[in-house]
């Protein structure tokens, strides 16, 4: 069955610090989806970014990076000079191809705590 | 705009008393799930529809019903509450499967 794990349940930084969320995560499907979202205190998820196991390119969104490495299957997400509104907890996601459902297989999130 | 809504966003109410949350969204969406938010057991889907009238199954289905008679409805229905349905729910829309899912603002639940 496929699992996510962030290893990581807390972290603190100070603003303007780099900060990277790590993502493992397992599953036996060839054809599979990878997600990352924000949950700021307001509680509402808010989608960040999507990822097919095809295509293992990294991206960068403004001061948000993400390094999909499937030799690891890892999918990490990285923000750069940190700000306070980052505060967030953040999950990463993965969805298989064979699961009719659409179903998203959650970790268990990062709580980010940015302190100015 | 593009959204997904929810109603009530907070709901306390008594073991057994039937209630329906609400779900609808404006994407013309195939995809629609409910998920269920719980401290240190993280978000779970519940329910799931494809399209009109075709529902299934998640991981945690019981105690739950749903029914898709519109493509932008998709209500959850619990027919008799219990205290361990107590938790934040969410529902969510896809364009198609292994697309992202739009989720609406939650409703809190509480069952005393």
């Amino acid at each position: 069955a496929q699992k996510v794990t962030q290893a990581q349940t807390e972290i603190s930084v100070v603003e303007k610090e780099d900060v990277t969320l790590d993502c493992v995560y397992e599953t036996r499907d060839t054809t599979y989806y990878l997600f990352w979202y924000k949950q700021p205190p307001s509680g509402e998820l808010v989608f960040l970014i999507r990822r097919n196991s095809f295509d293992e390119q990294n991206e960068i969104s403004g001061r948000y990076s993400w390094n999909f490495q499937k030799s690891t299957s890892s999918f990490n997400f990285t923000i750069t000079a940190s700000q306070v509104v980052d505060s967030a907890v953040y999950f990463c996601a993965l969805s298989e191809a064979v699961d009719a459902g659409n179903m998203l297989t959650f970790g268990g999130g990062t709580r980010l705590m940015v302190k100015p | 705009e593009a959204q997904v809504t929810q109603n009530p966003r907070y709901l306390i109410t008594v073991t057994g008393k039937k209630l329906t949350v609400t779900c609808s969204q404006n994407m013309n969406h195939e995809y629609m799930s409910w998920y269920r938010q719980d401290p240190g057991l993280g978000l779970r889907q519940i329910y799931y529809s494809m399209n009109v009238e075709v529902t299934d199954k998640g991981d945690v289905p019981e105690g739950y019903k749903v029914s898709r008679k519109e493509k932008r409805n998709f209500p959850l229905i619990l027919e008799s509450p219990s205290p361990n349905q107590t938790s934040l729910y969410f529902c969510a829309s896809s364009f198609q499967e292994g697309t992202e899912q739009f989720f609406g603002p939650g409703t809190r639940l509480t069952v005393l």
